[in-house]
């Protein structure tokens, strides 16, 4: 089955940009997109076809894509990022599939 | 508002039989692919089921063959059947909707709790 592999856990300081990968075999010949969770509440999503923001997503999200890695940047990070970020694809074998997870953490 | 919102979240004992169900509004809900999606506390997010418009159905291999995802789209509603419940389908349940295969889940609910234990 396909697997998209996160780093656990992301740390940035307020005002830097964070970046959180996720690979997969071929992912970037897919459509990647990220969701973001906060504690006790429903994901978001806050990038869909690789790079392209849902509206009412601020600017500071954006997403790109590369061989076997898509990435997530979240440009002059806020305390209110903190969340954890899950990205996802679709393949042949499994219509939707999630990365494991990775916990950003801003301090 | 565009809304998903799911209910029949129970305890139930191992081996039982639970049925979720998702009312959507806001939208042209036959129009578009359904998702139902888990998460165990302090887990992942876990993809259980997918429904489409011509109601195609496709399962994970962890859930197939025991949990069965229909539609009714004269009342909006989208339903999760599961049966042969495990310890290991504790979670929160959400029900999500897609433009289409291969769009992400743009839209979800706030989630039902299942709990398998004796």
């Amino acid at each position: 089955s396909y697997e998209l592999t996160q780093p656990p856990s992301v740390s940035v300081s307020p005002g830097q940009t964070a970046s959180i990968t996720c690979s997969g075999d071929g992912l970037g010949e897919k459509y990647a997109c990220w969701y973001q969770q906060k504690p006790g509440q429903s994901p978001v999503l806050v990038i869909h076809q690789d790079s392209r923001r849902p509206s009412g997503i601020p600017e500071r999200f954006s997403g790109s894509s590369s061989g076997n890695t898509a990435t997530l940047t979240i440009s002059g990070t806020q305390a209110m990022d903190e969340a954890d970020y899950y990205c996802q694809a679709w393949d042949s074998s499994t219509p939707v599939v999630f990365g494991g997870g990775t916990k950003l953490t801003v301090l | 508002e565009v809304q998903l919102v799911e209910s029949g979240g129970a305890l139930v004992q191992p081996g039982g039989s639970l049925r979720l169900s998702c009312a959507a509004s806001g939208f042209t809900f036959s129009t578009y692919d359904m998702h139902w999606v888990r998460q165990a506390t302090g887990k992942g997010l876990e993809w259980v089921s997918a429904i489409g418009t011509s109601g195609d159905t496709y399962y994970p291999g962890s859930v197939k063959g025991r949990f069965t995802i229909s539609r009714e789209n004269a009342n909006n509603s989208l339903y999760l059947q599961m049966n042969s419940l495990r310890a290991g389908d504790t979670a929160v349940y959400y029900c999500a909707r897609a433009y289409s295969s291969s769009w992400p889940l743009d839209v979800w609910g706030k989630g039902t709790t299942v709990t398998v234990s004796s």
